[in-house]
């Protein structure tokens, strides 16, 4: 079975730019997370989303978006970029999310999205 | 708000040597927890998770965590490390009935050989 699989690798934008994010989740999951991912910062829920429903939200401000689509894929947006919106961009899936069972709750990450912002 | 406490931000061992790496959590309610590995080059892949029973689990690779509700920790522990358990490691919760996971800051392992 395929792994998550998150698009472009890397990623070299200027300040005030937009650039968006495309991540696959395993085949059948239908929950996909994202989180940024900095060095003391650790990682930083940024939403969630299952049956392209957005089901929580972290502490970003509106200039990150995101949306999920019917076959679950899920691709983040961020706006009028600023310097510290340089970081890994993770991309996680799972069955179900949430808590409603042990067996959904295991999240499978991607390999990320390195941005660096000039 | 919820928050996870990783108090070693970078640990270093000889191998061989014992491992424990400290993780709490602030969150009244009932919880689910996790210890999440990222080797060096490679995806964050889970190592344990808690979620109800025995406090004591049992991960891959020889790790193991005690979780202690009433002192909302959910240490990791590994009797005797190896090289190749460098990398870095974060601690999870995620409270029950939610979907979104809190992250700890991590804490970088490296291990000599």
């Amino acid at each position: 079975k395929a792994g998550v699989t998150q698009t472009p690798r890397y990623l070299i934008k200027t300040r005030g730019q937009q650039v968006t994010l495309s991540c696959s989740p395993i085949s059948g999951h239908r929950s996909v997370s994202w989180y940024q991912q900095t060095p003391g910062q650790g990682l930083q829920f940024l939403f969630e989303y299952f049956s392209e429903t957005q089901r929580n939200k972290g502490n970003f401000p509106g200039r990150f978006s995101g949306r999920q689509f019917s076959n679950s894929r899920s691709e983040m947006n961020v706006s009028t970029l600023e310097l510290g919106d340089s970081a890994l961009y993770l991309c996680a899936s799972s069955l179900e999310g949430g808590t409603s069972g042990s067996h959904y709750n295991e999240q499978f990450f991607g390999p990320g999205t390195r941005l660096t912002v000039l | 708000a919820q928050s996870v406490s990783q108090h070693n931000h970078h640990v270093i061992l000889s191998e061989a040597a014992s491992l424990e790496l400290g993780c709490n959590y602030s969150y009244g309610g009932t919880v689910n927890l996790f210890w999440y590995v990222q080797y060096p080059g490679q995806h964050l892949q889970l190592l344990l998770k808690y979620f109800s029973g025995d406090p004591l689990v049992k991960g891959i690779k020889g790790f193991e965590a005690e979780f202690i509700k009433s002192k909302f920790s959910f240490n990791l522990r590994k009797p005797s490390v190896q090289w190749s358990d460098t990398a870095e490691y974060f601690c999870a919760v995620i409270s029950s009935g939610t979907y979104k996971y809190i992250f700890g800051t991590g804490t970088r392992l490296k291990v000599l050989a």
